[in-house]
């Protein structure tokens, strides 16, 4: 069972680039990392999802070392509505495998002008 | 494209009771999963359902059930209540593909209050 740990929260000023990490050790072979954003009272948005080396969507940039144990979530130029809390989830769904999914204790990102 | 729908969105029940929540996934996603969302304990996996079979559970107990109907719609149950049962309950839908990267995508939630 992967555990992960995350800052608990971060500020930032409106138009930095943003990096969050998740450390998760004991991640296992078949473990994807993807990330959410949460707004208070909705349910997590997904945002990006990886499983090694470097991933770019429209939105963010996902950074996977070689060996897995952790992983950073790169938000380029934060804006005011990027506040929210971001979660990374650790796991799989395989048809026939019990993998549990672990989500990490959250980041909660504070964007000020 | 319709997201993932949840009923209803707010429920307030007393200790003793049982309820039952309602969750809708995305259109051609037979995958339902359900989680736990609390302050202390963040979000913890409760169950995850593919053509109407639990597929994957958690570490929840027995009071915590489920089920997937046909059209992949599926509901969640809580018997006997207690306080601490009070949470956010989020559904997600996924294609339930045998493959590592299935994608979940959530509803917005039930917001549940035990008294």
């Amino acid at each position: 069972l992967a555990k992960t740990t995350q800052p608990i929260s971060m500020d930032s000023y409106e138009g930095q680039e943003v990096n969050i990490t998740c450390s998760h050790n004991n991640i296992a072979t078949n473990d994807y990392i993807t990330w959410y954003q949460q707004f208070p009272s909705q349910g997590p948005r997904f945002i990006i999802q990886g499983y090694k080396t470097k991933v770019t969507n429209e939105v963010a940039s996902l950074f996977i070392p070689a060996d897995r144990k952790s992983s950073t979530l790169s938000l380029p130029r934060v804006s005011l509505s990027d506040t929210a809390v971001y979660y990374c989830l650790v796991g799989a769904f395989n048809t026939g495998t019990a993998s549990k999914l672990t989500f990490g204790t959250g980041t909660r990102l504070q964007v000020t002008l | 494209k319709a997201g993932v729908t949840q009923t209803p969105r707010y429920l307030i029940k007393t200790r003793g009771q049982q309820v039952t929540l309602s969750c809708s996934p995305i259109s051609g996603h037979r995958s339902v999963s359900w989680y736990q969302q609390t302050p202390g304990q963040g979000l913890q996996f409760l169950f995850e359902y593919f053509s109407e079979t639990q597929r994957n559970k958690g570490n929840f107990p027995g009071r915590f059930s489920g089920r997937q109907f046909s059209n992949s719609r599926s509901e969640m149950n809580v018997s006997t209540l207690e306080l601490g049962d009070s949470a956010l309950y989020l559904c997600a839908s996924s294609f339930g593909l045998a493959e590592a990267s299935d994608t979940q995508y959530f509803g917005p939630g039930t917001r549940l209050t035990v008294l």
